[in-house]
């Protein structure tokens, strides 16, 4: 089992710039979510989808965007990338049980860089 | 709104010597607690869990008690390895909702 991927590993933009972020997972989850991680700050929602074509925001959505058209994927998109977009980048899934009792899975991180 | 606070770190210790990492949260409603973990270059793992008040979640020699009166969930190990040398998470769900609200992390040190 693959688990969570997450393409590319590291990646560098000018201010303006746009790029996605992609978020595969093949183990049937309906839940899917994006984090990122700044220091001292921990973990922080962006946006999160509870089923294919279901999307909501999370604590920092502005500057990003998704979709959920299938659901093995979940990906993210920088329109205009600012340096405070600097971060590294999570995707998490977890099963359809109750959000308390189900565990999230992790991807292993897109580390972005805006100049 | 929820929030976690954890102890700033990094925490350095010996190997083999005990570690208490302290959380501390505010949240309405009953939160299931976590603690999760991140090794270096890799995503973060779910450690354990307590979903109720006096539950104890445990994994590898780790442990947490969900204290409700404090509002705490201290992570805790009897006897460090280099191996556990990571950055842990201490996290709320609440019941309503689909949002994980982590603390800011803490960083593990283990020294030979």
């Amino acid at each position: 089992n693959a688990g969570v991927t997450q393409t590319p590993k590291f990646q560098v933009l000018k201010t303006g710039q746009s790029m996605t972020l992609q978020c595969a997972q093949d183990m049937n989850h309906e839940y899917m979510s994006w984090y990122r991680q700044d220091p001292g700050m921990g973990l922080r929602l962006i946006h999160y989808s509870v089923g294919a074509g279901i999307t909501d925001q999370g604590e920092v959505p502005n500057g990003y965007n998704v979709s959920r058209s299938t659901t093995e994927d979940f990906p993210l998109r920088l329109l205009s990338a600012a340096p405070s977009q600097t971060s590294v980048y999570f995707c998490a899934s977890r099963g359809s049980g109750s959000p308390t009792n189900e565990k999230l899975f992790f991807g292993s991180g897109t580390q972005l860089s805006v100049l | 709104g929820n929030s976690v606070t954890q102890m700033e770190g990094p925490v350095t210790l010996s190997e083999e010597a005990f570690l208490t990492i302290n959380c501390t949260y505010t949240a309405t409603g009953y939160p299931s607690l976590f603690w999760y973990v991140q090794y270096p270059g890799e995503g973060l793992q779910l450690l354990l869990k307590a979903t109720k008040a006096d539950d104890k979640g445990s994994n590898k020699g780790f442990e947490a008690t969900y204290r409700k009166e404090t509002t705490s969930f201290h992570l805790e190990k009897g006897s460090v390895q280099v191996s556990d040398s990571a950055v842990y998470f201490c996290a709320l769900n609440n019941n309503a909702g689909n949002m994980l609200t982590f603390g800011g992390g803490t960083r593990l040190m283990v020294k030979p």
